[in-house]
């Protein structure tokens, strides 16, 4: 049959706006939350993680908060700015057991900002 | 810039070819992962070294290996290629080896003729 590639979410805002990106994770036992940002032939890019014993953090311009009880995450980007287009992933660890360090990530969202 | 090299950049070949992927982790991480980004799989861990000892295994496939050696750099190689084995391969690196950020690499995007 014919393959067919990913069909992801995608977010348009204008400069300016505030981004919310969520997530649906898959692991109830997942303890640590990453999310990264892609930009197009590049490396997935580090950009805010979380662990379990919280529901909230905040770094430079970016949130994510965590619920577990829903097992979401989302990451909320404030004056979203043209530099911040690209794909974003969000990715869960289970570090007992044999996971040890594998993350697993979602599919995936692609945010673009309209100058 | 992540601190993490991968080489080469590209990679072009033909089917039933073997190819070698090699990666150097940030200095100070012990643990480099294999990661397989496709079209239609998104990013699929495939394998976790610690140190020099596979820590992890995802879903790689048997014709896949990979391996740790004592400086600390890995190489994934990938044999009797198919089609489908086409994709952006990712290295990973942390400092130990669970609940910690990963830092990748740039990629190197293999694609079988």
């Amino acid at each position: 049959g014919e393959s067919v590639g990913l069909h992801l979410p995608t977010l348009s805002v204008q400069e300016g706006d505030n981004s919310i990106i969520n997530c649906a994770y898959s692991n109830s036992a997942s303890d640590y939350f990453i999310w990264y940002k892609q930009e197009s032939g590049k490396g997935p890019q580090f950009i805010i993680d979380i662990r379990s014993n919280m529901d909230k953090r905040q770094g430079q311009r970016v949130t994510v908060l965590l619920n577990k009880t829903v097992k979401h995450l989302s990451l909320q980007i404030a004056a979203t700015q043209p530099g911040d287009s690209a794909v974003y992933f969000c990715a869960e660890n289970f570090s007992g057991g044999t996971s040890y360090g594998k993350l697993t990530f979602g599919q995936g969202t692609i945010l673009t900002v309209h100058p | 810039d992540s601190g993490v090299t991968q080489t080469p950049k590209h990679l072009i070949t033909a089917t039933g070819q073997r190819v070698t992927l090699r990666c150097s982790p940030r200095s100070g991480d012990l643990s480099v992962y294999w990661y397989q980004q496709s079209l239609d799989q998104g990013l699929q861990f495939l394998i976790q070294y610690y140190n020099g000892e596979e820590r992890a295994k995802g879903n790689i496939l048997e014709r896949f290996s990979a391996q740790q050696f004592p400086d600390l750099h890995s190489e994934l190689n990938l044999s009797s290629l198919e089609l489908g084995d086409s994709a952006l391969y990712f290295c990973a690196s942390s400092v130990a080896g669970e609940g910690e950020t990963q830092y990748f690499g740039p990629g190197t995007r293999l694609l079988v003729l």
